[in-house]
C-alpha cells in the first residue's frame, strides 16, 4: 500500500535553532518527492522537488535530503525564523503510467520568540 | 513562477444553496488540475483530478453529482458545490500541472485555497 508517513506530528522549537522532519514513504514505483510549505488558511508552496537520481537539494535555509534505498526524506531549516511557522508536508509522486501523488500527513512547525 | 490564483477567497452561504470556486492557472497551461478538501489540521484529501476537455475523475467516496467539476479551458476549472450542507464547510484547494512538464516528473502549482462556510 502506498503511504507517506511523517514526523514528528508537531514541533516547537525556539527561533534561531534548527530543526529536521522526516518523511517515510512505502511508494512504489517512486517518480520523485516533493516537499511543501502550507501557511494556515494558505495554500502549499513547493519548497524542493527530488527525482530518484538526486540525494540532496536546497532553497535557502531550506534543505531537503532523499535516501530512495531506505525510502527516507528528510527537510533540514537552518536558524528558523518566526515566519517558518507552518506545516510542512511531504509529497511522494508514483509512476503508474497515470499521474498519482501520495501526501503525507504534514508536520506542523512552531518556531517561538 | 507558475501563479494559480481561487476566486473566490472565501464564501459563506446559506444551506441549499450552490457555490462556484474558480481555479485559474495564470501563467501556464494546464492539461490537468486537481481539487482537493482540507479540514483542520488534516492534510490535504484529493478530490477530483481535472482534465481539460473531458470528465473528471473523482475519488472513491466522492460524490460527482454534488461536486461538480468543469475544465473548460487549459486555463480555468471549476468546481460547483451544489446544495451545499454545513458539513460541506472546509478549505477548498486546486492545483494545476504545467503542460510543458507533464507526467509524474511535472510539479503542481497550488491555488491559495477557498475557505467555505455552510450557515
Amino acid at each position: 500500500k502506498n503511504q507517506v508517513e511523517q514526523s514528528p506530528q508537531s514541533l516547537i522549537i525556539l527561533e534561531g535553532k534548527n530543526c529536521t522532519l522526516q518523511c517515510n514513504y512505502t511508494v512504489s514505483p517512486f517518480s520523485n518527492l516533493r516537499w511543501y510549505k502550507q501557511d494556515t488558511g494558505r495554500g502549499p508552496v513547493s519548497l524542493t522537488i527530488m527525482t530518484f537520481s538526486e540525494n540532496t537539494k536546497s532553497n535557502g535555509r531550506y534543505t531537503a535530503t532523499l535516501d530512495a534505498d531506505t525510502k527516507q526524506s528528510s527537510l533540514h531549516i537552518t536558524a528558523s525564523q518566526l515566519s517558518d511557522s507552518a506545516s510542512y508536508i511531504c509529497v511522494v509522486s508514483v509512476s503508474t503510467g497515470g499521474f498519482k501523488t501520495i501526501f503525507g500527513a504534514g508536520t506542523r512547525l512552531f518556531v517561538k520568540a | 513562477g507558475a501563479v494559480v490564483s481561487q476566486h473566490p477567497s472565501w464564501v459563506i452561504c446559506k444551506s441549499g444553496t450552490s457555490v462556484k470556486i474558480e481555479c485559474r492557472s495564470l501563467d501556464f497551461q494546464a492539461t490537468t488540475m486537481f481539487w482537493y478538501r482540507q479540514f483542520p489540521k488534516q492534510s490535504l484529501m484529493l478530490m477530483a483530478t481535472s482534465n481539460e476537455g473531458s470528465k473528471a475523475t473523482y475519488e472513491q467516496g466522492v460524490e460527482k453529482d454534488k461536486f461538480l467539476i468543469n475544465h473548460a479551458s487549459l486555463t480555468l476549472s471549476t468546481l460547483t458545490v451544489t446544495s451545499a450542507h454545513p458539513e460541506d464547510s472546509s478549505f477548498y484547494i486546486c492545483s494545476a500541472k504545467d503542460v510543458r512538464t507533464s507526467g509524474g516528473a511535472g510539479e503542481q502549482f497550488f491555488g491559495p485555497g477557498t475557505r467555505l462556510t455552510v450557515l
